[in-house]
C-alpha cells in the first residue's frame, strides 16, 4: 500500500495566488521530501524535511511536518504558470538496518493559469 | 556535468522479447535505483544498488534484472517483456543512502504490445 499520499489530487489556481499541497503517511519516517515532475520529464528535488524539522523554506517554497499527525504540506507563494506540474511527497521509512526504501506518493497536478 | 542519462527514450515491444534499459550517471553517487511510473499509481522501487557489484530487490522486482557492474552504469533487463510492464522507467542515483536527494534522468517510455 502506498505509504504517501498527497491530497488534492489536482489543483487549479491564477497566477500570484499561492498553492497548498498536502501529503499523509503512515508510519514513523526519517525524512520527507517533496519532488517536482514536469510532463514528459524526470523527478526533480525540492526540498527535504527532516524527521526532528518542523519546518523549511527554500526560495517560494514552504515545508513543514507535523509527525505527531504524520502529515506535511508543501506552500508555494506568489505561484507562475511555470510551477504547473506535477508534485509528489516521498517517505523514508524508519525502518532500521541497511532496509532502505524512498516510498512516492500518487502526486498533485497543480495547473497555474496565466 | 550530464547527471543521469537514461537510453533509449522509446521502446515498443512485442510480448516475449527481451531488452535492456540503461542508466549512465556522472556525479560518482554510490547508491542507484530503477523505478516504475503508471498512472495513479506513483512511483514504485524495481531494483536498486548499494554500489558497485551489490543489487537488491524493490517493491515491485518481478520480471526484471539489474546489473551494476560499472559504478556509473545500472541496467535493468526485462527478459520476457509482458503488456503489463508497459510504463515509464526512471532510473536515479543518491550521494548517500538516507537524507539525501535522488537524482532522475528523463525516462524510458517502454511500450509492450
Amino acid at each position: 500500500s502506498q505509504q504517501g499520499e498527497e491530497d488534492p489530487q489536482a489543483l487549479s489556481i491564477q497566477e500570484g495566488e499561492n498553492a497548498t499541497m498536502n501529503c499523509s503517511y503512515k508510519t514513523s519516517i526519517n525524512n520527507l521530501q517533496w519532488y517536482r515532475q514536469n510532463s514528459g520529464r524526470g523527478l526533480v528535488h525540492l526540498i527535504l524535511i527532516r524527521s526532528n524539522e518542523r519546518e523549511k523554506h527554500s526560495g517560494r517554497l514552504r515545508v513543514t511536518l507535523d509527525t505527531s499527525k504524520k502529515s506535511s504540506s508543501l506552500l508555494i507563494t506568489a505561484s507562475r504558470a511555470a510551477d504547473t506540474a506535477s508534485y509528489f511527497c516521498a517517505t523514508d521509512l524508519n525502518s532500521g538496518g541497511s532496509n532502505y526504501k524512498l516510498t512516492f506518493g500518487k502526486g498533485t497536478l497543480l495547473t497555474v493559469n496565466p | 556535468n550530464a547527471g543521469v542519462t537514461q537510453t533509449p527514450k522509446f521502446r515498443v515491444l512485442k510480448t516475449g522479447q527481451s531488452m535492456t534499459l540503461l542508466c549512465a550517471q556522472d556525479m560518482n553517487h554510490e547508491y542507484m535505483y530503477w523505478y516504475r511510473q503508471d498512472p495513479g499509481m506513483g512511483l514504485r522501487l524495481i531494483h536498486y544498488s548499494v554500489g558497485e557489484g551489490t543489487t537488491a530487490k524493490g517493491e515491485v522486482p518481478d520480471g526484471y534484472n539489474v546489473s551494476r557492474l560499472k559504478k556509473q552504469n545500472f541496467l535493468l533487463g526485462l527478459e520476457s517483456a509482458a503488456p503489463s510492464q508497459t510504463s515509464v522507467y526512471f532510473c536515479a542515483s543518491s550521494y548517500l543512502q538516507r537524507n539525501s536527494p535522488l537524482h532522475f534522468g528523463n525516462g524510458t517510455r517502454l511500450t509492450v504490445t
